[in-house]
This record gives C-alpha cells, structure tokens and sequence, in this order.
C-alpha cells in the first residue's frame, strides 16, 4: 500500500471550471505539502501545510489556490479557477522521519490535471 | 527561480558501468541536498541525501559528492543497473523549508 494515495490519477477540466485534488497518507502527519510539475520542467514548490495551517507558499500559490484538511485524513488542494498553464503534474508529499535530519519527502503518485 | 540546475539533460549508460549524474546550485544556505528517482506515472522516490559539513555519503551503490566551494554535487551510480533507468531529481532545502528541484536527468541503462 502506497504511503500517500492521490485522487484523481487524471483530471481533464474545462478552463474556469475549479478542482479539487486529493491526498490521504497512510497515517496521520502534521506536515504536508503540494508540489507541481509541468510537463518538461522541474519539480516546483506550491505551499506547505503544518497542523493544519498554510505554514510556506511559493510565489505560485496565488488567490486561485486553496488548500484544506477537512478531515484527520483528508488532504484538499483547491484550484477554483483553472487556467490552461495550471496543466501539470500534482503531488502531495509528506515529511518523514529522517535519521540524517535532510527534510526527505514521500511524495504520491501525483494527480495530472489537464486544463482545455 | 534556477537555485538548482542540472544540465545535460539525459544520459545513457550501458549495464554494470557507472553512471555520473551532477548538480549546481548558487544559494550558499541550503544545509542538505538530496536526489530523487522518478520512474513514469510514480511520485518521486527519495534515494539518497548529504548534509552539506559533509563531501560523501555512500549507500550500496550510490554514492553523493558535495564540493561546497564549487557549489556542486554528484550522484555516482556503481554498477548501473536496467532497473536505475528513471529520470533522477537533485534537490536542496534549507531548514525544514521547501525542496528546490532540478530539472532532472534522464538515465537510459542499456542492457
């Protein structure tokens, strides 16, 4: 079983349409984050989210972007808006515990968002 | 934002050689660095990371090289295997902020 499941593997929208992307990990964690990646370009940070608030967000994460816990498991990145440039890539990391004290990451499978 | 850059975009290697993958970054207070494997339709797969008080850091057949002074980095992969064909992300944070990426290399390993 995976450690973090996302939900949709694929999502096609039409532009102006909103989405919600989901994440549940295998077991409670207090830090998670979403990352995007666009088809040929590197792997971006969007914001990250500590006991249940926003604790960073990147220059990306604009008033479009929400992100929610509504439940223990549950984690929700929002897009309310989509516009083409937000097809791309979608992954829900958690941080795991780390002997070397590196912030390694335990990323999901992601969830393509394709906007038309 | 090119904090982290990884150039060369794809390699190919055959079986049982050595694989050299590198990095450059210009933000001198990223405290760790980090790679990560991706096979297609899969998350990224932490590999193996360095603190940066430190030049090397060997697990099984990786091994990571870090010369702060020329802010770069290296992943060796000794012997290349068929199933190390992935594309391979550098990483670094700084804190417990954010992971900066790279663009990723691309690693044929021909059999």
């Amino acid at each position: 079983e995976p450690e973090v499941t996302q939900t949709p593997s694929h999502q096609v929208t039409q532009m102006g349409q909103e989405v919600i992307l989901r994440c549940v990990p295998i077991s409670n964690h207090l830090y998670f984050y979403w990352y995007r990646q666009i088809l040929g370009q590197k792997v971006e940070f969007l914001v990250s989210f500590y006991n249940n608030e926003i604790s960073e967000k990147s220059e990306i994460f604009d008033d479009q972007f929400s992100v929610e816990r509504p439940d223990g498991s549950n984690f929700t990145l929002k897009i309310r808006s989509t516009k083409l440039e937000d097809s791309a890539m979608y992954f829900c990391a958690i941080a795991r515990d780390s002997l070397s004290g590196a912030n390694v990451l335990t990323f999901g499978a992601g969830s393509r968002l394709t906007v038309l | 934002d090119q904090q982290v850059k990884q150039n060369s975009p794809s390699l190919s290697v055959q079986e049982g050689r050595i694989s050299i993958l590198n990095c450059d970054y210009t933000n001198s207070m990223f405290d760790y660095f980090l790679w990560y494997k991706k096979y297609p339709a899969e998350g990224p797969t932490f590999l193996i990371s360095i603190s940066s008080i430190k030049d090397k850091n060997e697990d099984g057949r990786f091994t990571v090289f870090l010369n702060k002074s020329a802010k770069h980095l290296s992943l060796h992969i000794v012997p290349s295997q068929p199933g190390d064909s992935a594309v391979y992300f550098c990483a670094a944070s700084y804190g417990n902020n954010r992971l900066a990426f790279g663009k990723g290399n691309q690693v044929v390993v021909i059999p």
